[in-house]
């Protein structure tokens, strides 16, 4: 399977202000997605993203396969904004399972 | 649409004893999964179904039983529960399999004394 690398793994910002979080793969990926996890521990998904650009509200998020990466932005950030950050992928479409990057762990200060 | 329910939302269990964590889904969908979610760690996946009647394992499957009679019900059983069971547990659904979005339940919380 595929390795997924997530960065930066902490990240403290003030409310306002913007963020990229990046995501590596080990090998080309065929499907991605990004989850945020609340304070409360609930896993929300934000983005099935397998190429290209999607945005939704203050979030945007990018993948280039071929480069083995994706990107996710978030603009003027808000305290609710805060939680940790996860990327999963697989590397073949419907074969592989997902494998989940350890997140990057996002807070925002009022 | 209730999405994914999962129940109980937190147990403590002592070692050696078992339990069924509950995963349950009304969005019709084919594909559900169990995983575990342990500090500093992203999710691994425990065990999946890709319909009634079909189940495999996933990355950590020891000690850990999964049955799908039904497309709705998808229960995780702890046959003999150890300490390092204690994580917190989520279920997932997707129309059709990994590569679709995943809907994940609320999790439920196990600490084995």
């Amino acid at each position: 399977g595929i390795q997924v690398e997530q960065s930066p793994p902490d990240l403290i910002l003030q409310e306002g202000a913007n963020s990229t979080l990046r995501c590596n793969f080990s090998d080309s990926v065929n499907n991605l997605q990004w989850f945020h996890q609340n304070p409360w521990g609930q896993l929300i998904n934000l983005f099935y993203i397998p190429s290209g650009t999607k945005q939704n509200g203050r979030l945007s998020a990018t993948t280039v396969a071929t480069e083995r990466y994706s990107l996710l932005y978030i603009s003027s950030s808000q305290t609710t904004d805060s939680g940790v950050y996860f990327c999963a992928g697989s590397s073949n479409f419907g074969n592989e399972k997902l494998t989940f990057g350890t997140g990057t762990r996002l807070t925002i200060i009022p | 649409n209730a999405g994914v329910t999962q129940t109980p939302k937190f147990q403590v269990l002592k070692t050696g004893q078992s339990m069924t964590l509950q995963c349950a889904q009304d969005m019709n969908h084919e594909y559900m999964s169990w995983y575990r979610q342990d500090p500093g760690m992203g999710l691994r996946l425990i065990h999946y179904s890709v319909g009634a009647g079909i189940t495999d394992q996933g990355e950590v499957p020891n000690g850990y039983n999964v049955s799908r009679s039904t497309t709705e019900d998808f229960p995780l059983r702890l046959l003999s529960a150890a300490p390092s069971q204690t994580s917190v547990y989520f279920c997932a659904s997707s129309r059709a399999g990994y590569s679709y979005e995943q809907y994940f339940g609320p999790g439920t919380r196990l600490t084995v004394t």
